[in-house]
């Protein structure tokens, strides 16, 4: 089966510009993910959804971070307007269910550099 | 809060050394439990998934048990190889959340 697909791989913008960030996860797959890593720590979730719908989103920083899943398949995440301490690789996932209950398959991730 | 801590933050070994991560939450009410591996990078690949009725899992060398009394998890990895090299992450949920939180990782050298 095809993996989870993320574009860009890698972006460099300057402080409070903006960037989006695009995710087409395993096909079926219900449940999508967005995670933030910085550099020396592990993944923190920044929204999960579950098809359309948010089921968590309490990490996400909402006056500058948005997403949305279209149709319950594709999905953006956008930062407007970007800050220094948002460098970090920005990573998407998908599983089959959700709460944990099947495992997650990640993309490569985007390596986003604010200068 | 749920916290994850993972011991020891680096590991270093010679090649065919059976070894062991270590895993604890701060919420010993852990739901399901999965272990990945993170290649330098890329993202990260699950291993092993405990699920709620479960205490253990097994595929190939690894081998990975969840102590649910202590909120304690552990990954074996027999025979190690310098393939094995990489970062290993766990991360759990709690029952009732939705939400899987990651430790900071072990880094493992293999070494030939």
């Amino acid at each position: 089966e095809a993996g989870v697909a993320q574009s860009p791989r890698y972006k460099i913008i300057e402080k409070r510009q903006s960037v989006a960030f695009w995710c087409n996860p395993i096909s079926g797959h219900a449940t999508l993910y967005w995670y933030q890593q910085i550099l020396g720590q592990g993944p923190k979730l920044l929204i999960q959804f579950q098809n359309n719908g948010v089921v968590d989103d309490s990490q996400l920083p909402k006056d500058r971070f948005s997403a949305e899943r279209l149709k319950g398949v594709d999905s953006t995440l956008k930062i407007q307007p970007a800050k220094l301490e948002d460098s970090a690789v920005y990573l998407c996932a998908s599983s089959a269910q959700g709460r944990g209950n099947s495992p997650l398959h990640f993309g490569n991730g985007t390596r986003l550099t604010v200068t | 809060k749920q916290e994850v801590t993972q011991i020891p933050a680096a590991l270093s070994v010679p090649e065919g050394e059976n070894l062991v991560l270590n895993c604890s939450f701060t919420d010993s009410a852990i739901y399901n439990l999965q272990w990945f591996r993170q290649d330098p990078g890329k993202g990260l690949t699950s291993l092993l998934l405990i699920q709620s009725s479960q205490r253990e899992q097994t595929s190939g060398r690894l081998n990975a048990s969840l102590d649910k009394s202590s909120g304690r998890s552990t990954l074996y990895i027999a025979a190690s190889q310098p393939g094995d090299s990489a970062t290993y992450l766990c991360a759990g949920t709690q029952g009732g959340s939705e939400k899987l939180v990651f430790g900071k990782g072990t880094k493992l050298t293999v070494n030939p």
